[in-house]
């Protein structure tokens, strides 16, 4: 267990309806990233969020969005949904409270992924 | 950018023996971090063992090692002693000194027969 949570596990929605999915890092990490795996596109990251802010963008769709709350938990949000959107989205921690964020490596840990299948 | 190219898409070893997986990256970077990732059918990403790219010294986790070839841009994963338990896809990975996103390649899966 890595201590990353993500929910749900599984959504199963129509095209064109609008999805948010959750993630909460391990206790004290400040960063929270999120990758999408799909068959056409492998692994890629999407988004950081740092404390609060967006750090680094990654090839995220417009219809795309995640935001990171004062509790450091995080949510993307997937509107106007196609069939293309199907996808396993992870959700990543990193950087725990204290540790400079230009410092040394930092591992990331990742959550359980959340499956969507748009229908 | 960086690319990270796996060239095998699936493998098959024979439990006890040694499986090597391939794995080569396009960077400009002098100071980057490079991983192996494997993602059992639970779909759990699990680090496996990570490389500085500042280290000669290849890492080595138990019975995973890897061949860091920094000037041909080449890092292989070796796995000894397999086991059923090793029977997963396998993703290397490629981040920047100071960077926060990981770049992977398109993955491996290894399948270990008994």
């Amino acid at each position: 267990d890595s201590g990353v949570t993500q929910t749900p596990k599984h959504l199963i929605t129509a095209t064109g309806q609008r999805v948010t999915l959750r993630c909460s890092p391990r206790s004290g990490d400040l960063s929270v990233y999120w990758y999408q795996q799909s068959l056409d596109q492998g692994l890629q990251f999407l988004i950081q969020y740092y404390n609060g802010e967006e750090r680094a963008k990654g090839n995220i769709l417009e219809r795309f969005s995640a935001q990171q709350f004062p509790d450091l938990h995080s949510e993307l949000n997937l509107s106007s949904l196609e069939l293309g959107d199907s996808a396993l989205y992870f959700c990543a921690s990193s950087f725990p409270r204290g540790l400079r964020l230009a410092g040394a490596y930092n591992e990331q840990f990742f959550g359980p992924g959340t499956r969507l299948t748009v229908l | 950018a960086q690319t990270v190219t796996q060239s095998q898409p699936e493998m098959s070893v024979q439990e006890a023996e040694t499986v090597t997986l391939s794995c080569t990256y396009d960077t400009s970077e002098s100071n980057y971090y490079l991983f192996w990732y494997k993602q059992p059918p639970s779909r759990q990403m699990i680090l496996v063992i990570r490389q500085e790219a500042y280290k000669q010294q290849n890492a080595t986790e138990n019975r995973f090692s890897v061949n860091f070839q920094k000037a041909a841009k080449s890092f292989s994963l070796k796995i000894s002693d397999s086991q059923l338990g090793d029977t997963a896809m396998y993703f290397c990975a490629f981040m920047k000194q100071y960077g926060n996103k990981l770049v992977f390649g398109a993955g491996t899966i290894l399948r270990v027969k008994s």
